[in-house]
């Protein structure tokens, strides 16, 4: 099965702070990486998929880049309803793994 | 509007078998480009992806769980129906079903979950 590993596990920022977050597939993935984001007691909200489309009605601060087996997830700046945990999450031959989550806190 | 919830018992007992719902709206589950996953997250960990079944009945499932799920749909329902086995402390988690799109394999809309505690 396909691991998928991210880091930071924890990220303490400040509004206005540029964040990066880094998911890596133990084999190649291709494009087939999405984002999520999750706040306490809510489902998750899907962010971008296939590494770098930004779903609808997300804000243009989230960003996606990556392919193979290394992405990142990039808020450009900071907000306060940022504060929360995001995962990675891969496709592959019939098959879906997240990653652990990274918690991004405030500062 | 595009709506998914999921319903079934909250308690169960150890070795009993799990049953969950997911009652879709808004979409088909004979459409082509979608389908429907289940996953699970426990208290305070990450999210686990279960199984998952495409338009034509297709199904995929965990690997370290496969042996105790099955996933079904009935499409007249709009329903689709995840079973898991011999339920144990450890399976105590918010269980989602979500939407994938085939052109991405992404999960675009989400049940709200439903919790799942195993205790005798």
């Amino acid at each position: 099965d396909i691991q998928m590993t991210q880091s930071p596990s924890t990220l303490s920022a400040s509004v206005g702070d540029r964040v990066t977050i880094t998911c890596r597939a133990s084999q190649s993935i291709s494009s087939w990486l999405a984002w999520y984001q999750q706040k306490p007691g809510k489902a998750p909200k899907l962010l971008i998929y296939k590494a770098s489309s930004l779903e609808s009605g997300v804000p243009s601060r989230f960003s996606g880049s990556g392919s193979g087996t290394e992405f990142t997830l990039t808020i450009s700046s900071l907000q306060p309803d940022d504060f929360a945990t995001y995962y990675c999450q891969q496709y592959n031959s019939c098959t879906w793994t997240f990653g652990q989550g990274t918690k991004v806190e405030i500062k | 509007q595009v709506t998914l919830k999921e319903s079934g018992p909250v308690l169960v007992k150890p070795t009993e078998t799990l049953t969950l719902t997911c009652t879709v709206s808004g979409f088909s589950l004979s459409n082509a480009r979608m389908g429907v996953s289940w996953i699970r997250q426990p208290p305070g960990k990450a999210l686990e992806w279960l199984a998952h079944i495409f338009s034509n009945d297709e199904k995929s499932y965990s690997t370290s769980l496969k042996s105790r799920l099955t996933i079904s749909k009935d499409t007249s329902k709009s329903q689709v129906v995840l079973t898991m086995t011999n339920m144990d402390p450890v399976d105590t988690a918010t269980y989602y079903c979500a939407r994938t799109m085939v052109r991405s394999y992404g999960m675009d809309v989400w049940g709200q979950g439903t919790t799942v505690t195993v205790s005798s």
